[in-house]
């Protein structure tokens, strides 16, 4: 069946702009989650949606970040006046209950000039 | 603090098993033992979890020593495709493991 995808793989963008991310998880995984790996970097936690909720959003770094979910489906991360420092791949991994297995998708790289 | 301690790099001979080491000595007794790995380019992969017994599936068996302070995943028969960075996490079970947190890993390098 169909994975986790992500759009765009790959997006370069000016300093200060703002981008979309998208994450499309795999039908009927409630839970929904975003990291970012940066060059040479662990995995970094973001943010956790359950249904269309957000119960933590502790892991975004800073309010130029944001997320939404909507229908329980798709989630777009949104960088607002993105900096070089946001230059990572940001992840996006599905969950079905009982929520033991995180499903990743191929990443979205991010590139800020 | 580091919940878990692998070795940064290992080598295996294909065909062979490869025995990947982690030590959480910290670990407390309502956390599971989950692997996950990351092939290069490619988003991490689940591989298996456990909380005390031993845990087997297609992909690989889980030991975990009674005391539970460390476990080896084993891939019974390594292939050049197992060449990547394994993961061991220890977390919580279910809904409340949605915080995933990777250290650095192991790379595992499989040779011909």
């Amino acid at each position: 069946g169909a994975g986790v995808s992500q759009s765009p793989s790959n997006k370069v963008t000016e300093k200060g702009k703002d981008v979309e991310l998208r994450c499309d998880p795999i039908s009927g995984h409630t839970a929904l989650y975003w990291y970012r790996q940066s060059l040479g970097q662990g995995l970094e936690f973001l943010i956790y949606f359950q249904g269309n909720s957000a119960p933590d959003k502790s892991g975004l770094p800073s309010d130029r970040f944001s997320a939404e979910r909507t229908g329980g489906s798709v989630s777009t991360l949104t960088i607002q006046r993105t900096q070089q420092e946001d230059s990572a791949v940001y992840l996006c991994a599905s969950s079905p209950p009982p929520y033991n297995e995180q499903f990743f998708g191929p990443g979205t790289r991010l590139t800020v000039l | 603090d580091a919940k878990t301690t692998q070795p940064t790099s290992m080598d295996c001979a294909e065909g062979r098993a490869a025995n990947l080491p982690c030590n959480h000595s910290t670990i407390s007794g309502n956390e599971y033992v989950y692997w996950y790995r990351q092939i290069h380019s490619q988003g991490p992969q689940y591989i298996i979890h456990g909380l005390k017994n031993n845990e087997t599936n297609e992909m690989a068996s889980l030991i975990i020593t009674e005391d539970r302070k460390s476990s080896t995943l084993i891939l019974p028969h390594a292939t050049l495709r197992d060449t990547a960075v394994y993961y061991c996490i220890v977390g919580p079970s279910g809904g409340s493991n949605y915080k995933l947190t990777f250290g650095k890993g192991t790379l595992l390098t499989v040779n011909p």
